[in-house]
């Protein structure tokens, strides 16, 4: 069993402002997912890394969007300066042992005003 | 290059009433398929998964979808639908078992009336 822990579940910002979130995957798996999920959309993939390497970043936005994990259990992800569009919920996730399957965190509720 | 469309942003039923939930997909390789519920303010927990053999898959709560290659499709049903059923439903594709490079669809919210 997994479990992912993230926080702060909600922030308000003002655009240009930054923020980051945290993501604490309780059972440390290799495979950490970060996806952003719009409002009346599916989750889309941003970054997923393989202990602290990263494997995809090709949908991040990297001019203001930045990600890491440190000693390949918890993760971080900024934005700066943050932009009304990234208006959304920010997931993390984290891949069980041999199942292919993932496990979400509840999840940030990003509001930029 | 994979995608996934749902069929329905929102679906109505009555308790007891049958559950279908649509999806079609597009994949350059063969598809592993996977449907994700949403409850409010949680993450995606998984329901079920097809990845090969049997193409109809059970998955928990009594769903069940049935993965058919001719139709590109994998719906999702319950023969009988429960108020705790109601949640956002979304279905997704991989190219490989393993949960990398998951491509969701844009999610179907069910709403069940007493």
């Amino acid at each position: 069993e997994a479990g992912v822990a993230q926080s702060p579940r909600y922030k308000i910002i003002e655009k240009r402002q930054s923020v980051a979130f945290w993501c604490n995957p309780i059972s440390g798996h290799a495979t950490l997912y970060w996806y952003q999920q719009i409002l009346g959309q599916g989750p889309k993939l941003l970054i997923q890394f393989q202990n602290n390497g990263v494997v995809d970043d090709s949908q991040l936005p990297k001019d203001r969007f930045s990600a890491e994990r440190l000693k390949g259990v918890d993760s971080t992800l900024k934005i700066q300066p943050a932009k009304l569009e990234d208006s959304a919920v920010y997931l993390c996730a984290e891949r069980g042992l041999g199942t292919g399957e993932l496990f979400f965190g509840e999840g940030s509720r990003l509001t930029v005003l | 290059a994979q995608s996934v469309t749902q069929l329905g942003s929102h679906v109505s039923v009555s308790e007891g009433a049958l559950v279908l939930l649509r999806c079609n997909y597009s994949s350059s390789v063969p598809p592993y398929l996977f449907w994700y519920v949403q409850y409010p303010n949680q993450g995606l927990q998984l329901l079920l998964k097809y990845t090969t053999g049997a193409t109809l898959v059970k998955g928990i709560n009594g769903f069940e979808a049935e993965f058919k290659k001719s139709e590109t499709s994998f719906h999702l049903t319950k023969p009988s639908a429960h108020m705790s059923d109601a949640a956002e439903y979304f279905c997704a594709v991989s190219p490989n078992n393993a949960g990398n490079m998951l491509t969701f669809g844009g999610g179907t919210r069910l709403m069940v009336k007493p």
